[in-house]
């Protein structure tokens, strides 16, 4: 089983900063598929980035996703309000399709 | 639309039984992986297992392996997760989430129900 440990486990940043969120997997991670979500209180999560760079549908360009083999970053360029939340990495190269324990990005 | 729309909130005692559901509309609901992700109070996202609703092929974390039963019906377009036997540590939301491309097993999840909070409590 892959274990992802996401990290910093928590965030400050202030509206308008850019924030960049990592995710390091324990083996190489097939073809690169790796997905981010975003996570709000209350909320399902939402799909972000696919196949570790891919933008999914509907999501801003300030989201971006990088990486590859075991090491990779979620990029927020410039926070908005609404993008403080959980975000979540997940690897879907191998069975089981394990999630990172997730980092919280807070209003500083 | 394509949507996800899981059951009601469940409220039952250790030992007893739970199906819960997941009914898929606007879309092939056949030729999609759906997956069941469990997320435990204040916590994070747990992959529990797939199914591809064409052919019931099913894969299983180990973790959850003879814990849950994962099934579909392709008649109704909805997806279960069941227990034969909860226990207290079983509380938590569950989230019913659709594969992205038709007919891919590796994949990320594009679509995701509301979600069901099962409480298990003596």
């Amino acid at each position: 089983e892959i274990v992802l440990t996401q990290s910093p486990g928590t965030l400050s940043l202030s509206p308008g900063e850019r924030a960049t969120l990592s995710c390091r997997a324990s083996q190489i991670v097939s073809s690169n598929y790796l997905a981010w979500y975003q996570q709000k209180p209350g909320q399902a999560p939402r799909l972000l980035i696919y196949d570790a760079s891919t933008r999914a549908t509907g999501i801003p360009d300030r989201f971006s996703g990088s990486g590859s083999g075991t090491d990779f970053t979620l990029t927020i360029s410039r926070l908005e309000p609404e993008d403080f939340a959980v975000y979540y990495c997940q690897q879907y190269g191998g069975s089981p399709y394990t999630f990172g324990q997730g980092a919280k990005l807070e209003i500083k | 639309e394509v949507q996800l729309v899981q059951s009601g909130a469940e409220v039952k005692k250790p030992g007893e039984s739970l199906k819960i559901s997941c009914k898929g509309s606007g879309y092939s609901f056949n030729i999609y992986w759906i997956g069941w992700v469990r997320q435990m109070p204040g916590k994070g996202l747990e992959w529990m297992g797939i199914i591809y609703p064409g052919d019931s092929d099913t894969r299983y974390s180990p973790s959850f392996q003879g814990q849950v039963t994962i099934s579909a019906d392709k008649s109704i377009t909805t997806a279960h997760l069941q227990w034969s036997s909860l226990k207290a540590s079983d509380t938590a939301m569950y989230y019913c989430a659709r594969h992205q491309k038709r007919g891919v097993g590796r994949d990320a999840f594009d679509i995701w129900g509301q979600g069901t909070m099962v409480t298990v409590s003596s």
